[in-house]
């Protein structure tokens, strides 16, 4: 499965947008991207996973790049309780689909 | 169905002694997975099931763990003599196999602290 970048951490303000940016430039064909959020203590949450055009959901909105080598995860409207771990990963549909988990990105949303 | 349950949430044992912790996935569920996390860190796999084939094991796992999901339903991972470096929080996901619409569903997790 192709490796993911992401920044350590950012912080985000309430009420605004956050765009978490993910790099996954040796992405190939059959691959997802998927996101994951971790709030403290609990397990990971799922949150938007894609192929190839953009998706949203109740959640969030994920925009993947025309070259697919990177993708951008937004909140729309940042709460405190959004503060968590956001995971990038990317998955093929090969046996096992296991998820690879990297650093992820810290997101702190302040009021 | 509320989702992939994880028994206990937490496990205080002392360095030596075994220990057994049981996923319980969402009924539906093919497809059952095992990870470890320690603090700071992401989580890693260990171990998948499809139903009841154990499929891929993580070097990660020792011969000290081994893991079960006899039914193919619920599955139990167990740590044989543990270690204070096992110390970690080990969760448990599910997901129907060939789905590729939802994503996987992790539980609470089990947090084990080996004094």
């Amino acid at each position: 499965d192709a490796k993911t970048t992401q920044p350590p951490s950012m912080d985000c303000a309430e009420g605004r947008a956050a765009n978490l940016p993910c790099n996954h430039s040796t992405i190939s064909g059959n691959e997802y991207v998927y996101w994951y959020r971790q709030i403290h203590s609990q397990g990971p949450q799922y949150i938007i996973h894609g192929l190839k055009n953009n998706e949203t959901n109740e959640m969030a909105s994920l925009i993947i790049t025309e070259d697919r080598k990177s993708s951008t995860l937004i909140l729309p409207h940042a709460t405190l309780r959004d503060t968590a771990v956001y995971y990038c990963i990317v998955i093929s549909q090969a046996a096992g689909n296991k998820l690879t988990f990297g650093g992820g990105t810290r997101v702190l949303v302040k009021p | 169905d509320t989702g992939v349950s994880q028994d206990p949430r937490h496990k205080i044992t002392k360095r030596g002694q075994n220990v057994t912790f049981r996923c319980d996935p969402i009924s539906e569920h093919n497809r059952l997975y095992w990870y470890r996390q320690t603090l700071g860190q992401g989580p890693e796999f260990l171990t998948y099931f499809q139903n009841e084939a154990q499929l891929e094991k993580s070097r990660l796992l020792s011969d000290r763990f081994s893991a079960e999901r006899p039914k193919g339903s619920f599955s139990t991972l167990e740590i044989q003599r543990t270690e204070q470096g096992d110390s970690a929080m080990y969760l448990c996901a599910s997901r129907f196999e060939g789905v590729m619409d939802y994503g996987y569903t992790f539980g609470s997790g089990t947090r084990l602290t080996v004094v």
